[in-house]
């Protein structure tokens, strides 16, 4: 199976900073790559896949990027609603897997 | 509008079945597949497997095989999962959700159920 590594674990941030989280693959992906949000109590919520292309809906501030094995989740200014969990997935090959998820808090 | 609806939360005995649904409205059924995904208490995602409900064709995670079925009705646009042979450590929040994607490959989960819990407890 894939293995995802997502870093840094936990991020503490303050709104309208910038933050980047990284998703390494312990083989290449191509681009099968998705990231997702998810908020307590909440269903998942798509926001990017292959790896860069924005889900319909999705604010611009979101962006990702990568190829291969590593990836990067980009928020360019943090607004008070994306304090959340996100995660990353391979698409590549069977069983589709998960990052262990980086959980983005207030500072 | 295109949404998924899941059956409500189940308690269960250890070694017994659950049996959850995940109703698809606003799109055709056929088009796209259904995956399940699990959620632990505090844990993160785990993908178990999904379903084509063109053809019945199914593909599940190695670790579920032969405790998991999936199986889709056309007739009632619904997708089920049945697990069985319940333990203590299947206790999570279940998602159903679909797989969004062209040309033959998957992009990613686009539309989520609203996910059902499944508490196995003696």
């Amino acid at each position: 199976d894939i293995q995802l590594t997502q870093s840094p674990s936990f991020l503490s941030a303050s709104v309208g900073d910038r933050v980047t989280i990284t998703c390494r693959a312990s083989q290449g992906i191509s681009s099968y790559l998705a990231w997702y949000q998810q908020k307590p109590g909440k269903a998942p919520k798509l926001l990017i896949y292959t790896a860069s292309t924005l889900q319909g809906g999705v604010p611009s501030r979101f962006s990702g990027s990568g190829s291969g094995t590593e990836f990067t989740l980009t928020i360019s200014s943090l607004q008070p609603e994306d304090f959340a969990t996100y995660y990353c997935q391979q698409l590549n090959s069977y069983p589709y897997t998960f990052g262990q998820g980086t959980n983005l808090e207030i500072k | 509008q295109v949404q998924l609806v899941q059956s409500g939360a189940e308690v269960k005995k250890p070694g017994a079945s659950v049996k959850v649904s995940c109703e698809a409205s606003g799109y055709t059924f056929t088009i796209y597949g259904i995956s399940w995904v699990r959620q632990a208490p505090g844990q993160g995602l785990e993908w178990m497997g999904w379903i084509t409900p063109y053809n019945g064709n199914t593909n599940y995670v190695q670790k579920l095989q032969g405790r998991v079925t999936m199986t889709a009705d056309t007739s009632t646009t619904t997708v089920y999962m049945e697990l069985r042979s319940l333990r203590s450590d299947d206790t999570a929040v279940y998602y159903c959700a679909r797989n969004y994607g062209s040309a033959g490959s998957v992009d990613g989960f686009d539309i989520w159920g609203q996910g059902t819990m499944v508490t196995v407890s003696s």
